[in-house]
C-alpha cells in the first residue's frame, strides 16, 4: 500500500524563520510528487516534482525531490504570518484501474507563524 | 497554474432536497475528477473518481445512490446529493487531473460549504 509520511505534523516559528517541511513516501509506482498549501478553504497547488535534485522555486517557497531516498523537502525563507497555513505532500502514484491519478496525502504539516 | 471552478461556493438547502455542484476545469481537459469532503480540521476525504464517458468509482463507505456523479464532458463533472441530511452537511471539494504532456497534477476546486437544515 502506497504511503506518505509528513513531518513535523506541527511547528510553530516567528516571522522571519526559515522553516524546512519533510515528506517521504513509499510507493509501488512513482509519477510525480505534489506539495499543497490549505487554509481555511481548498488546498491551493504549489509544487509540482518528477525529476531527482531539481529545485523549484516560487517566491520565498522552493521544493526539491530525492528518488533515491524518496523524499522531498519543502523550504520556506523569510517567514510571514500568511504562510500559516496545513501544507499537505501528496502523489498520484497508482496509475492503473480504478485508482487512477487518485492522490494518496500525507498527514499534513500545521505550520504556525506568528508575529 | 490552471484553475478549477465550482459552483456554487455555498449553499443551505432544507432536509429532503437535492442539491447539485459543479466543477470544471478551465483550461485544461480533464478525463478524470475526484470529489472530496472535509470536516471541521479533518483531512480531506475522497469519495469518488469521477472519469469522463463512464461510472464513477467510489470509496469504500460512500453511496452511490446517494451521492451521484456525472462527468459528461472534459471540463465539467457535477455530484449531486440527493435527499439531503443535516449529515450531509459538509465542505464538498472537487478536484481535477492534469495529465497532458507527462505531467500528473491535480487542481482543486475552491469547494463549496453545504448546510442541510
Amino acid at each position: 500500500e502506497d504511503k506518505v509520511v509528513q513531518s513535523p505534523l506541527s511547528l510553530v516559528v516567528h516571522e522571519g524563520d526559515t522553516v524546512t517541511l519533510n515528506c517521504s513516501y513509499e510507493v509501488t509506482n512513482f509519477r510525480s510528487l505534489l506539495w499543497y498549501k490549505q487554509e481555511k478553504k481548498a488546498p491551493t497547488f504549489l509544487f509540482m516534482l518528477t525529476s531527482s535534485g531539481i529545485e523549484k522555486k516560487s517566491g520565498r517557497l522552493s521544493s526539491i525531490l530525492d528518488k533515491k531516498e524518496l523524499f522531498s523537502i519543502l523550504n520556506i525563507t523569510a517567514t510571514q504570518t500568511g504562510d500559516s497555513a496545513v501544507y499537505l505532500c501528496a502523489g498520484p502514484f497508482n496509475a492503473g484501474g480504478t485508482s487512477y491519478g487518485k492522490l494518496t496525502f500525507g498527514q499534513g504539516t500545521i505550520l504556525t507563524v506568528h508575529p | 497554474g490552471a484553475v478549477v471552478s465550482q459552483h456554487p461556493s455555498r449553499v443551505i438547502c432544507k432536509s429532503g432536497t437535492s442539491v447539485k455542484i459543479e466543477c470544471r476545469s478551465l483550461d485544461f481537459q480533464a478525463t478524470t475528477m475526484f470529489w472530496y469532503r472535509q470536516f471541521p480540521k479533518q483531512s480531506l476525504m475522497l469519495m469518488a473518481t469521477s472519469n469522463e464517458g463512464s461510472k464513477a468509482t467510489y470509496e469504500q463507505g460512500v453511496e452511490k445512490d446517494k451521492f451521484l456523479i456525472n462527468h459528461a464532458s472534459l471540463t465539467l463533472s457535477t455530484l449531486t446529493v440527493t435527499s439531503a441530511h443535516p449529515e450531509d452537511s459538509s465542505f464538498y471539494i472537487c478536484s481535477a487531473r492534469d495529465a497532458a504532456g507527462g505531467t500528473d497534477t491535480q487542481y482543486f476546486g475552491p469547494g463549496t460549504r453545504l448546510t442541510v437544515l
